[in-house]
């Protein structure tokens, strides 16, 4: 596609609900990234894939968050048992290849009640 | 994140004003972005930088790398309400693919 596709756009999850965020990334981009941004603040790598495979993720604040991307283009972002710090706004972003600019999409804001 | 601080955090200019966002890192530099964002939306590729002294510009915005000062500039001539919105400088530190983000600076315009 054009851009990079997040969906939803939105989520309001009930506490201890699991969630599932997905992104599209340009077609080619060999790297794709997650961050999480808290209101007011910049935003927080989570964690990187390059092709299929997962290289980085030190940033993922706890083993409830966990994600995919099993043929090296969509991905998605699983969060177990959400809790209400979770609440943020989850950014996508690809790159065709390091040095290269990185896309961001327009970000799924998930509340967590 | 620490390892890049932005100031100011936030800025309300008159329109037709010019102004300077600033963004410093920590640590050494190999690529340095410059984004915006709209409350709700996703961030807005302005400029990359990646060599010392570099210089770039769109429209009326300019973007500058001090390497040795580990520090970039991002000036806005004859500030319009459309400049409106947060800036967040982002990095690549000694190497790694990921971004640093700095926190933000939210740009206000009077009119």
């Amino acid at each position: 596609g054009a851009g990079v596709s997040q969906s939803p756009r939105y989520k309001v999850a009930k506490r201890g609900q699991d969630v599932a965020l997905r992104c599209d990334p340009i077609s080619g981009h060999v790297s794709l990234f997650w961050y999480q941004q808290a209101l007011g603040q910049g935003p927080e790598f989570l964690t990187y894939f390059q092709n299929e495979a997962q290289l980085d993720k030190s940033g993922l604040p706890s083993d409830r968050f966990f994600a995919e991307r099993p043929e090296g283009s969509v991905s998605t972002l699983k969060i177990q048992r959400t809790q209400q710090e979770d609440s943020a706004v989850y950014l996508c972003a690809s790159s065709l290849s390091w040095g290269y600019g990185y896309t961001f999409g327009s970000g799924t804001r998930l509340t967590v009640v | 994140s620490q390892e890049l601080e932005q100031s100011p955090q936030s800025l309300i200019v008159q329109e037709g004003k010019n102004l300077t966002i600033n963004c410093t890192s920590s640590k050494t530099l190999y690529g340095l972005y410059w984004y915006k964002q709209k409350y709700g939306e996703g961030l807005i590729f302005l400029m990359m930088l990646q060599k010392g002294g570099e210089e770039k510009s769109h429209e009326k915005i300019t973007a500058k790398l001090d390497e040795k000062k580990q520090q970039s500039s991002l000036h806005i001539t004859a500030s319009q309400p459309s400049h409106a919105g947060i800036y967040l400088c982002g990095a690549s530190l000694q190497g790694a693919q990921k971004l640093v983000f700095g926190q933000g600076t939210r740009l206000t315009i009077n009119p």
